[in-house]
C-alpha cells in the first residue's frame, strides 16, 4: 500500500497565525483527502483534495478556513487559517491507491494552538 | 444522514476472555472498514467487508458485516494485551470510497 509522509508531526501555534501541514505519497494515487480528529474523538472528513482544482469540502468546512492544494497525483498541503484553541486536532491525510479498496491513512499532523 | 454507532464505547477485558463490539448504521451501504488506532499513531487498516454476510478472520479478531440489519460486529477470541487500542468502525455511504463516515471508537484496554 501506499506509504504517507506528512509534516510537520506536531506543533504548537499562537492563535491568529496560520499553519500549512504537507503530505507526500511515495506512489500515484487515485483520491487524497484531508480527516481531522479531535482530541479524543472520532475522524471527520475535511475535504477530498483534487488534482489540479478547487477542493471538495463537506459541511461546515470551508475554503478561506482550510485552504488545499494538489498540484500533482502525489502531494497536497492544508492550510489551517487564523488559527483558534478550537482547532487544536489532528489532521490526517489520507488516500486511496490505485486499484485499493481502502484508505491508508498518514502518521498524522497534531496541532496545538495556546 | 448516515450515522454510524459503535459500542460500547469502553471496554476492558482480561486477557483469555472473548467479547465483541458492534458498529450499527443508519442507511444502505455496501462497504464498511474497522480500523485500529494505537495511542498516538495513525489508524491501520484491519478488515474491509463489501458484501453482505461478509466474514473475515486475522489472529483473534474476526468481522462480519449484515448490510440487510445494517450491522457490523468485530470478535475478539482469547484477548490478549497487545491488542489493546482503540477500533473504530467506518462506512462508506454510496459509491465514494474515500468519504467514510467514522464511529466514535471503541478503547479496548486488555489486562492480564
Amino acid at each position: 500500500s501506499a506509504v504517507i509522509s506528512q509534516k510537520p508531526s506536531r506543533d504548537i501555534c499562537q492563535r491568529g497565525t496560520s499553519l500549512t501541514i504537507q503530505c507526500q505519497v511515495d506512489s500515484q494515487v487515485t483520491m487524497m483527502f484531508w480527516y481531522r480528529q479531535q482530541p479524543g474523538q472520532s475522524l471527520t472528513l475535511i475535504a477530498t483534495a483534487n488534482q489540479g482544482s478547487e477542493a471538495t469540502y463537506e459541511s461546515g468546512f470551508v475554503i478561506d478556513k482550510f485552504p488545499i492544494s494538489r498540484p500533482n497525483l502525489t502531494f497536497s498541503t492544508l492550510t489551517v487559517s487564523n488559527m483558534s484553541p478550537e482547532d487544536s486536532s489532528i489532521y490526517l491525510c489520507s488516500v486511496l491507491g490505485l486499484g485499493a479498496n481502502v484508505l491508508t491513512f498518514g502518521a498524522g499532523s497534531r496541532l496545538t494552538v495556546l | 444522514e448516515l450515522k454510524v454507532e459503535q459500542n460500547p464505547l469502553f471496554l476492558s477485558m482480561q486477557e483469555g476472555k472473548n467479547y465483541t463490539i458492534y458498529c450499527n448504521y443508519s442507511t444502505t451501504s455496501d462497504r464498511l472498514y474497522w480500523y485500529r488506532q494505537d495511542p498516538g499513531k495513525s489508524l491501520e487498516s484491519l478488515f474491509v467487508l463489501l458484501s453482505n454476510g461478509a466474514v473475515k478472520q486475522e489472529g483473534r479478531l474476526m468481522a462480519s458485516l449484515d448490510t440487510k440489519a445494517r450491522l457490523s460486529t468485530l470478535h475478539i477470541t482469547a484477548a490478549v494485551h497487545d491488542l489493546s487500542a482503540t477500533y473504530f468502525c467506518a462506512v462508506g455511504p454510496g459509491g465514494s470510497q474515500g468519504n467514510l463516515i467514522f464511529g466514535k471508537g471503541t478503547k479496548l484496554s486488555v489486562k492480564p
